[in-house]
């Protein structure tokens, strides 16, 4: 079965830094580019980040570049995102999502949500 | 800064059919965008319905259906089920970046 589980999410103070790690299983890891998308409470999904299957091509929305970082071990097929200088527009809830060529976002975790507040 | 519209709601009866669109602010919405279509109901993950316009995924049931329809992908219920009360959002590809549009809610009545 496939599984991806998200964990480290929490309670953040503005401009502080959170690493989110996603656990995959049930699949070939290595095979899939992997995606991280964000949803505020009550409000629509946003794309984030994604990474291809080595970790040597990245990309982010513009809304996060130069703060977060995508990246992955293959080898403990997990995933990660890096968070730093959060502000309160960061908080949601954050999925991580499969794909394989053109079969987006085709497995999702159930998300770990992040909030940022003082 | 792209922009993806979405009709904010819809309201179909029980055995209906329903088409909800995804418009480009950039443009006529083609194939090379590779509109993906998502569902997602209240306290669940998302689930993928459709990718490159038109391509159901294995779960996907068959009353459901992508197209381009009039410049904008188009994904199209045919005899919608109570369970089919959601929220749905399209994805578009730029570059190297993808943007979700804001969500259809559609409600079954």
């Amino acid at each position: 079965e496939v599984q991806l589980v998200e964990s480290g999410g929490g309670s953040m103070q503005p401009g502080g830094s959170l690493r989110l790690s996603c656990a995959a299983s049930g699949f070939t890891f290595s095979s899939y580019w992997m995606h991280w998308v964000r949803q505020a409470p009550g409000r629509g999904l946003v794309w984030v980040a994604r990474i291809d299957t080595a970790g040597g091509s990245k990309a982010y929305a513009d809304s996060v570049k130069g703060r977060f970082t995508i990246s992955r071990d293959n080898a403990k097929s997990t995933l990660y995102l890096q968070m730093n200088s959060l502000t309160a527009e960061d908080t949601a809830v954050y999925y991580c999502a499969r794909t394989r060529d053109w079969e987006l976002l085709s497995a999702w975790g159930q998300g770990t949500l992040v909030t940022v507040s003082s | 800064q792209t922009v993806v519209t979405q009709e904010p709601s819809l309201t179909v009866s029980p055995g209906g059919t329903v088409t909800l669109t995804c418009a480009s602010s950039t443009g006529a919405v083609t194939s090379g965008d590779f509109p993906n279509w998502f569902q997602q109901k209240p306290g669940q993950a998302p689930r993928a319905l459709i990718y490159s316009t038109t391509e159901r995924h294995s779960w996907t049931p068959a009353r459901f259906s992508g197209s381009l329809l009039g410049g904008k992908a188009a994904l199209t219920l045919s005899g919608v089920q109570p369970e089919d009360e959601a929220e749905y959002y399209c994805l578009l590809f730029y570059d190297t970046t993808w943007v979700f549009g804001g969500g259809t809610k559609l409600t079954v009545l």
